[in-house]
């Protein structure tokens, strides 16, 4: 039971690039989240899916897109990479309120 | 929007002294209160947990109380640790919205 994986760990990209960041869980949770988080400003919330196929979005949508086509997964797109999306993002996913955090994705762009 | 205001930002006890952090939310309708410890480099892990039917709750060392007239929260650690060390986050969740609103963190130092 792996929990919560994010890929890649850490991520170089220039201003412009597009990437997606993959979230998997294996605890058949259906509510799944991706947050950001920056010095001195906590978690925010990006996007969240409470099942497959569906996708709302949180405090700081903007820049960012998601998919949930599979209910293990959810993935977080970044179509051109911005100096300001430079940060650590967590996924989460959630079950009876508790959520459960994937180890991370360290992005830097330059 | 929801917001949560998380106090102090910063806090330094003595080995053996209690730490408290305070949070403060604005949804009166939010109805359950986690919070989470994240040590340096690592992924934030969930401590404690309070429902809004409940004033409070015990886990060994840690405690959360929860006032709902006064729509604020905090966490209670006694006989510190070093390995206590660590940003400390409260959130809220107002109900039927699946959504966790995050304070800005408490760095906690624990002084052996």
């Amino acid at each position: 039971n792996a929990g919560v994986t994010q890929t890649p760990k850490f991520r170089v990209l220039k201003t412009g690039q597009s990437m997606t960041l993959l979230c998997a869980q294996d605890m058949n949770h259906e509510y799944m989240y991706w947050y950001r988080q920056d010095p001195g400003m906590g978690l925010r919330l990006i996007h969240y899916s409470v099942g497959e196929g569906t996708t709302a979005k949180g405090e700081v949508p903007d820049g960012y897109n998601v998919s949930r086509l599979k209910k293990q997964n959810f993935l977080l797109g970044l179509e051109s990479a911005a100096p300001s999306q430079t940060s650590v993002y967590f996924c989460a996913s959630s079950y009876q309120g508790t959520q459960y955090f994937g180890p991370g994705t360290r992005l830097l762009v330059l | 929007g929801e917001n949560v205001e998380q106090h102090p930002s910063t806090l330094s006890v003595q080995e053996g002294d209690s730490a408290v952090i305070k949070c403060t939310y604005s949804d009166s309708a939010s109805n359950y209160f986690p919070w989470y410890k994240q040590e340096l480099g690592k992924r934030p892990q969930l401590i404690i947990d309070i429902r809004s039917n409940v004033g409070e709750k015990k886990d060994q060392r840690i405690a959360v109380t929860l006032n709902k007239t006064a729509k604020h929260f905090s966490l209670h650690i006694t006989e510190t640790q070093p390995e206590d060390s660590a940003v400390y986050f409260c959130a809220a969740s107002p109900p039927g919205t699946y959504k966790y609103i995050f304070g800005t963190g408490t760095r906690l130092k624990v002084l052996a």
